[in-house]
């Protein structure tokens, strides 16, 4: 049973391009979260998704930014015209439901860099 | 409003020392608790967790946790650490929602001597 898959693991990109960031959830999963990571802090959340629903994007910048996760296919987080401040560790978890004493489990992340 | 503190930035062991990284929340209710283990280029992985019962958990790899209500509290302790243990340890409370929406420390980066 193959973990949270994520891709790209490095991703480059110059300032005003898009960045697409995919996540694969645990098979059975249906629960996705995407977490950003800044240099030398913790994670920070961004969103939480069920399939076809944003569910919570409090932690999504209001501008730029945008997730989705279709019935079909992996998560997509998409930075459009990305800045220099963007530039972190980008992980995504799934979970089998949405509550909080379920696992959650995570991804190897993708690196972002903005030149 | 839910927030979690970890004190120590870094800290240094030499193989075969104890352990404890500290870890401070405030939390509005009885909290849920969890540490969670990074190592160098990969995800984060759930060392132990804390929901109620016991406030001696056991996790993963040997570590070990106590939850001290009175101190507000969450110390991850390990009695011999080794070499693989090098890595950043995070420790993290749910935010509000009753959902997988979690709040985490800035982390503790561990570096182990031989």
């Amino acid at each position: 049973n193959a973990g949270v898959m994520q891709n790209p693991r490095h991703l480059v990109r110059r300032r005003g391009q898009e960045a697409r960031l995919r996540c694969s959830p645990m098979k059975g999963h249906s629960h996705v979260y995407w977490y950003r990571q800044l240099p030398e802090e913790g994670l920070k959340f961004m969103v939480y998704l069920q399939k076809e629903n944003i569910i919570d994007e409090s932690g999504m910048p209001k501008e730029r930014f945008s997730a989705e996760f279709p019935k079909e296919g992996p998560s997509i987080l998409r930075i459009q015209q990305v800045v220099r401040g963007d530039s972190a560790a980008y992980f995504c978890a799934s979970s089998a439901d949405g509550t909080t004493n379920e696992k959650l489990f995570f991804g190897s992340g993708t690196q972002l860099s903005v030149l | 409003a839910q927030s979690v503190t970890q004190p120590d930035i870094h800290i240094t062991v030499s193989e075969g020392a104890s352990l404890e990284l500290r870890c401070n929340y405030s939390y509005g209710a009885t909290p849920y608790l969890f540490w969670y283990v990074q190592s160098p280029g990969q995800g984060l992985q759930l060392l132990l967790k804390y929901f109620s019962g016991d406030t001696l958990v056991q996790g993963i790899k040997g570590f070990e946790a106590e939850f001290k209500r009175s101190q507000s509290s969450f110390n991850l302790r390990k009695p011999s650490v080794h070499w693989s243990d090098a890595a950043e340890y995070f420790c993290a409370v749910p935010s509000s929602g009753g959902y997988n929406k979690l709040i985490f420390g800035a982390g503790t980066r561990l570096a182990v001597h031989p």
